[in-house]
């Protein structure tokens, strides 16, 4: 079955330092795939997607682009604020019309000024 | 527009007793999708439903059932319910359909109903 394995937190940053979170993901046909954010006591945001291989996403200066050839989608910030404190979350949709998420466990980012 | 509504926030019950979980989509919006969140487990897909009725489901026991009503909102039960049934329970809405036609669009996720089994 579909299955997405992201990079473990926590992860500790400096405010202005640049971010990688891996996620790698393995699913039957062309699956669509997104990074989603949790802030405390908060549900989930959409935060980038991308639908086909080569598409990049990106939004708040976060970026990730679909690589089909090694099956990533690793979110990369150039220079993170503190507040982008958060849970982030990789997700794949399969095809068609099915409404399910797969999520990866969650890596915890903590970015201290 | 108004956001995703789940009620509850806050449960607390004590194991063998049921829970009834509400969620009120986005307005216009007819897909509402279920899912279970746990330190351990991470979040797990429960069942969706559409046009009143399930279109796909996760793998959970059948303790776990949901319903749509014809305004779209929906409920979620958990019927004898286990101390790791403790988590936080999300729901998500999409629009789903438009002029007869079926497609993906985003899932917009409401803040949760967090459930203490004792």
């Amino acid at each position: 079955g579909d299955s997405v394995t992201q990079m473990e937190g926590p992860v500790t940053l400096s405010e202005e330092a640049f971010l990688t979170i891996n996620c790698t993901y393995t699913a039957t046909g062309y699956p669509s795939l997104f990074w989603y954010v949790q802030y405390p006591g908060e549900g989930l945001q959409l935060l980038l997607k991308a639908t086909k291989a080569d598409d990049k996403g990106s939004n708040k200066g976060f970026e990730a682009t679909y690589r089909k050839e090694t099956t990533s989608f690793h979110l990369e910030k150039g220079s993170v604020q503190v507040s982008d404190s958060a849970v982030y979350f990789c997700a794949l949709r399969g095809g068609g019309s099915n409404y399910k998420l797969t999520f990866g466990k969650g890596t915890l980012l903590t970015v201290n000024p | 527009k108004a956001g995703v509504t789940q009620t509850p926030r806050y449960l607390i019950k004590t194991r063998g007793q049921q829970v009834t979980l509400s969620c009120s989509p986005i307005s216009g919006h007819r897909s509402v999708s279920w899912y279970q969140q746990t330190p351990g487990q991470g979040l797990q897909f429960l069942f969706e439903y559409f046009s009143e009725t399930q279109r796909n489901k996760g793998n959970f026991p059948g303790r776990f059932s949901g319903r749509q009503f014809s305004n779209s909102r929906s409920e979620m039960n958990v019927s004898t319910l286990e101390l790791g049934d403790s988590a936080l329970y999300l729901c998500a809405s999409s629009l789903r359909a438009l002029a007869g036609r079926t497609f993906y669009n985003e899932q917009f996720f409401g803040p949760g109903t967090r459930l203490t089994v004792l």
